[in-house]
């Protein structure tokens, strides 16, 4: 398998822009992450799916940000309008809980550096 | 307010030294406790404890979990150059059960390992 895969791998836009990011899980797997980096917050959860339903939101900042899951092989994080606050990593992850939990051996994709000037 | 704190910040040992990093916590319906990896890019999974007083065991990485103590640490025994990496501890807390919560990080542990 590909691992997970993210795109873009970096992304340039102007303050005010709206700002989408793109995430294929591992093949299988039934839970799907997102998260931001920043040297100031570390690492924060945002949302989390399970089979393509949210299931914890709470770490969203602001009604800025959403995401969706139409489908297993595919998610989308979009801010809009973006603020240079949201310059960050974000990462997507996937994992397989089969009874263990969401987070039990989650597999990280390569990030999307975003910066907002 | 929930938080995980970690210590040290940073550390520099050398090749062949045994490490102990560490991982507290203050929150509240505590579910499970992870540890990750983090080098040049994306973290990666290193363990996930729920229960007190087993050990978990990777090769030369180890870790245990008090929940009475509500601390967790991690060992590394003979490290390598290539064990320097940021190490992230985070706790799932979850108030209604079941797979919804959220994740907890502490700030990392930042590891060089000298040759």
């Amino acid at each position: 398998d590909a691992g997970v895969i993210q795109s873009p791998r970096h992304e340039v836009t102007e303050m005010g822009q709206e700002v989408t990011l793109r995430c294929k899980p591992i093949s299988g797997h039934d839970y799907l992450f997102w998260y931001r980096q920043t040297m100031m917050r570390g690492l924060e959860l945002l949302i989390y799916f399970n089979n393509n339903v949210p299931i914890d939101d709470s770490g969203m900042p602001e009604d800025r940000f959403s995401a969706k899951m139409p489908n297993a092989s595919f998610s989308t994080l979009k801010i809009q309008p973006s603020e240079p606050r949201d310059s960050a990593v974000y990462f997507c992850a996937s994992s397989f809980a089969s009874g263990t939990g969401p987070f039990y051996e989650q597999y990280f994709g390569p990030g999307t550096r975003l910066t907002v000037t | 307010e929930d938080k995980v704190v970690q210590s040290p910040l940073s550390l520099v040992v050398h090749e062949g030294d045994t490490v102990t990093l560490n991982c507290s916590y203050e929150v509240t319906n505590f579910r499970s406790l992870l540890w990750y990896k983090q080098e040049k890019k994306a973290p990666t999974f290193l363990f996930m404890l729920t229960s007190s007083g087993i050990e978990k065991k990777s090769g030369r990485l180890s870790s245990i979990l008090d929940k009475k103590e509500l601390f967790s640490i991690l060992n590394i025994t003979a490290t390598q150059t290539g064990d320097s990496a940021i190490y992230l501890c985070a706790v799932f807390v979850s108030v209604y059960g079941g797979s919804q919560g959220n994740l907890i990080f502490g700030k990392g542990t930042k590891l060089s390992v000298k040759p």
